[in-house]
């Protein structure tokens, strides 16, 4: 069964702590995307990568980084740098030649406290 | 500034009626846009798009509309089930490998 997994579903954090959330994928995509929804609003972008070993900012970046060392693989770490952090965070993943037609995972709500 | 707006947060609609989600863009850069599904706590499901050069695309029960003079697109559906409450969110993408998304709409399809 191809798709995207996100875990954990729930993670619980202090503030002042990094988080690392889990992101992977077996659709053999090349593209994979962070996302951050907040009530009220839509899904905006932190990063994304388009090849292994490359990625880029998105328009909230700041607080946030990321690796993409495997294909399949693409965390996103949560820094304590980031001033509000609680959120659901959705990771997705697209053809490179079909990158607006993007496939989401199930969500990871991040509560910080 | 919103490059793709949805004015409506909400909109309750009666079962087998038709339900009407609008979309506005101010991008004409813009050459395809998606509408996605999203329940609660769940990642959002694409549901339907239409390309720049259509101004209709249906699929089943879900039909856009797309008219590029007034930057605006809709998505009906028709008739309505309870199933189909949840939140709709537009998106539009002009070939930047970035997809905008809207504020979203919650759809309720009350019996």
């Amino acid at each position: 069964d191809g798709g995207i997994t996100q875990s954990p579903k729930y993670l619980f954090r202090k503030e002042g702590q990094n988080v690392t959330l889990s992101c992977e994928q077996n659709l053999n995509h090349d593209a994979m995307y962070w996302y951050r929804q907040d009530p009220g609003q839509g899904l905006r972008l932190i990063y994304y990568s388009q090849i292994v070993n490359d990625f880029q900012k998105g328009d909230i970046a700041e607080g946030y980084s990321v690796s993409r060392e495997k294909k399949e693989s693409f965390p996103l770490t949560v820094t304590s740098a980031q001033k509000n952090p609680t959120a659901f965070y959705l990771c997705a993943s697209s053809m490179i030649t079909e990158s607006y037609e993007q496939y989401f995972g199930p969500g990871t709500r991040l509560t910080v406290t | 500034d919103q490059q793709v707006k949805q004015n409506s947060p909400s909109l309750s609609v009666q079962e087998g009626r038709i339900s009407i989600l609008n979309c506005d863009y101010t991008n004409s850069m813009f050459d395809y846009f998606l509408w996605y599904k999203k329940y609660p706590a769940e990642g959002p499901t694409f549901l339907i798009s239409i390309s720049s050069i259509k101004d209709k695309n249906e699929d089943g029960r879900f039909t856009v509309f797309l008219n590029k003079s007034a930057k605006h697109l809709s998505l009906h559906i028709v008739p309505s089930q309870p199933g189909d409450s949840a939140v709709y969110f537009c998106a539009a993408y002009n070939n930047t490998d970035k997809l905008i998304f809207g504020t979203g709409t919650r759809l309720q399809v009350f019996p």
